[in-house]
């Protein structure tokens, strides 16, 4: 059981725009920034925001919000390139630990 | 461009020690204000953080492993390691070793290694 909850599956058409959640509390996404990964295919995972930024490389159809104790990752114009799982992670203080979501299968159809 | 790599046995025996090395290439671990980490993927599944150490050497161990875990670094090998004792098939799992970074309250896994699958098998 993953202290962090998103869905298990997600899907769009290219060029739509889809979003994905991740739920927490107030130990962890109410009080720490939250990072996503995505992970093609069982390679290694890469960073695709942390807290509201992009890192280097990521395209601008990529965005996050948060409300609470949920944070979302919109894409935007969705590319079949972006088929990939993609997980949420941050500090969680009660646990003393990383913790990360158990992750969003995105189907790009 | 800073690049990890992981190496170490793909097949341990249970009851035994687990140890993996990554290796850090094109960019210092110490003296670097970052975070390096192991993070690990049971076959079919997520994401487990297994811990940190930071360029001062204090460590972060996740408290379901800490226990049997150690880690440690080599400044002078510019390596970090990864220690687990008494290994059972729960621990069969895809090692990723990598970088974490902090940017302004946010913290996050900027550099990975390519991972390594160790298998806990007699």
């Amino acid at each position: 059981q993953s202290a962090l909850t998103q869905e298990a599956s997600v899907s769009g058409t290219v060029g739509q725009k889809v979003t994905l959640s991740c739920t927490g509390n107030n130990n962890n996404i109410g009080s720490y920034a939250v990072s996503w990964y995505q992970q093609i295919s069982h390679g290694a995972p890469k960073a695709v925001m942390f807290g509201n930024s992009l890192p280097s490389g990521i395209p601008d159809r990529f965005s996050g919000s948060k409300s609470g104790t949920t944070v979302s990752l919109t894409i935007s114009g969705l590319q079949p390139e972006d088929e990939a799982v993609y997980y949420c992670s941050t500090w969680d203080y009660s646990l003393s630990a990383q913790v990360f979501g158990g992750g969003t299968k995105l189907t790009v159809l | 461009q800073l690049q990890l790599q992981e190496s170490g046995p793909g097949l341990v025996k249970p009851s035994e020690t687990l140890s993996l090395t990554c290796s850090v290439s094109d960019g210092s671990i110490s003296r670097s204000s970052h975070y390096w980490g192991w993070i690990r993927q049971s076959p079919g599944k997520g994401l487990e953080w297994i811990g940190n150490i930071d360029d001062s050497g204090s460590k972060y161990y996740n408290p379901s492993l800490k226990s049997r875990l150690t880690i440690s670094a080599d400044t002078s090998k510019n390596q970090f390691s990864l220690k687990l004792i008494s290994v059972t098939a729960a621990d069969t799992a895809i090692y990723y070793c990598a970088r974490q970074s902090g940017v302004g309250a946010a913290d996050y896994y900027d550099y990975w290694g390519q991972g390594t699958l160790v298998t806990v098998s007699s």
